[in-house]
């Protein structure tokens, strides 16, 4: 059973410093691997989606890698801003998504 | 393009009452998704279809859950009765297809279910 952990599970950061969430899963025998982004109340926003033929993602500020073998993902904010305050959730894709419990990001102004 | 459509929004009830909650689909996706979103957790499948067959429902508390797809378009996701425990966001996506090559999903905005 495929299990998807997110450190740390909350993170405060002063506006203009990068973010660095980590998420880890046990079974590297996986289709892709998302990025979400959840706001209070609301439902879930894709982020990135990296195959698993691919290394990394890239969209504007964000940046995601993916290293299968070692059952790793990183995604990367650059110059964070009080508006990327929001739960960071990573899902890895087998035959289904498996979610981790998410990393909540708050921004400092 | 319309996204996933989710009705209500909010809801509570009491403990041994019945609740139920609607999804309407992108149109054109064939797979739909029920994810139960506890407090503090990730979203756990529920129940999935593809048209309106069932492709997985093994984490579907069939004792008290029941969930249908007349015409493989909207759905329906019931509780009755319903527990303390079921207090969560249910979250109702969908995609293109299913299986294989992935497909990706899009996410409603959910409804919030609180137990009383």
């Amino acid at each position: 059973k495929q299990e998807v952990t997110q450190i740390p599970a909350a993170l405060s950061v002063p506006e203009g410093e990068n973010l660095v969430l980590n998420c880890s899963f046990t079974d590297s025998a996986i289709y892709n691997l998302q990025w979400f982004r959840q706001d209070p109340g609301k439902g879930l926003t894709s982020l990135l989606l990296i195959q698993s033929s691919q290394r990394e993602q890239t969209s504007g500020r964000l940046n995601a890698s993916l290293d299968k073998s070692s059952g790793r993902s990183t995604l990367y904010i650059a110059a964070s801003q009080p508006g990327d305050s929001a739960t960071y959730l990573c899902a890895v894709v087998d035959y289904k998504l498996s979610f981790g419990a998410g990393t909540t990001v708050t921004v400092r102004a | 393009e319309a996204g996933v459509a989710q009705s209500p929004r909010y809801k509570i009830i009491e403990k041994r009452q019945s609740v139920a909650f609607w999804c309407n689909p992108i149109s054109g996706h064939a797979t739909l998704y029920w994810y139960q979103q506890i407090l503090g957790q990730g979203p756990k499948l529920l129940i999935q279809f593809q048209n309106n067959g069932v492709v997985d429902d093994s984490q579907l508390p069939k004792d008290r859950f029941s969930a249908e797809r007349l015409k493989g378009v909207d759905s329906t996701l019931k509780i009755q009765p319903a527990k303390l425990e079921d207090s969560a966001v249910y979250l109702c996506a969908s995609s293109l297809g299913a299986g294989g090559e992935y497909n990706e999903q899009f996410f409603g905005p959910g409804t919030r279910l609180t137990v009383l």
